[in-house]
């Protein structure tokens, strides 16, 4: 069966500490897989696409990279306004997204 | 201007109540979705619509009942509702079902509350 599994499931940081998320996933016919970031109370709202084995993607502190079983999250330097769930979504056909439950991280001053 | 909501926000209803959650987006897209977070925070679909047609019915009780009655609206109805309904509903749309632009917006979630 199709899985998602994410972790660590939190992570509590000091701002500037570097640290990764992962997103392991077990899928065929994997069409992409997608990063979202959720602040409490709110939509996911879109990071990352990435399409195929050693893509990466970068976003101010953030770093996606994805292999054939797990994408990683990199966060460089992290500041407080960081701190939100961050969810993978591979998708396995053209419709379907599987979330993992998330990390949710706390970035301290 | 906000590119996908929904209302209400929340929603505090009884046991074997109807009420309807409704979607749209401002965004021009072609496909819309709705997904349920359950208190563990997963995130999972349950229907899709490309073009007010119906093409994702993931394994959902048949009380939600979704309606597209334009491409920019998708609403969810829902009948009898039950205990194990409560949860956040989340609207989501994207431009279209493949390729590179198809990066999901999610309107800001309706939390459902059944006592």
């Amino acid at each position: 069966e199709d899985q998602v599994t994410q972790s660590p499931e939190a992570l509590r940081l000091q701002e500037g500490e570097s640290s990764s998320l992962n997103c392991s996933y077990t899928v065929s016919g994997l069409r992409g897989l997608f990063w979202y970031r959720q602040d409490p109370g709110k939509g996911p709202e879109f990071l990352f696409t990435l399409y195929s084995a050693g893509e990466e993607k970068e976003k101010e502190r953030l770093k996606a990279t994805l292999t054939k079983k797990e994408s990683f999250l990199h966060i460089t330097a992290p500041k407080p306004e960081d701190s939100a769930t961050y969810l993978c979504a591979p998708r396995y056909n053209f419709n379907k997204f599987y979330f993992g439950s998330g990390t949710k991280l706390n970035v301290k001053p | 201007d906000t590119a996908v909501s929904q209302t209400p926000k929340y929603l505090v209803t009884q046991m074997g109540n109807d009420k309807s959650i409704k979607c749209e987006q401002n965004l021009g897209h072609d496909t819309m979705y709705w997904y349920k977070q359950d208190s563990k925070k997963f995130l999972k679909i349950m229907f899709s619509y490309n073009n007010k047609e119906l093409i994702i019915n993931e394994t959902v009780p048949n009380r939600f009942s979704p309606k597209s009655p334009d491409k920019a609206h998708l609403n969810l109805h829902i009948n009898s509702l039950e205990l194990g309904d409560s949860a956040v509903y989340f609207c989501a749309s994207s431009p279209q079902t493949s390729g590179t632009t198809d990066t999901q917006y999610f309107g800001p979630g309706t939390r459902l509350t059944v006592l």
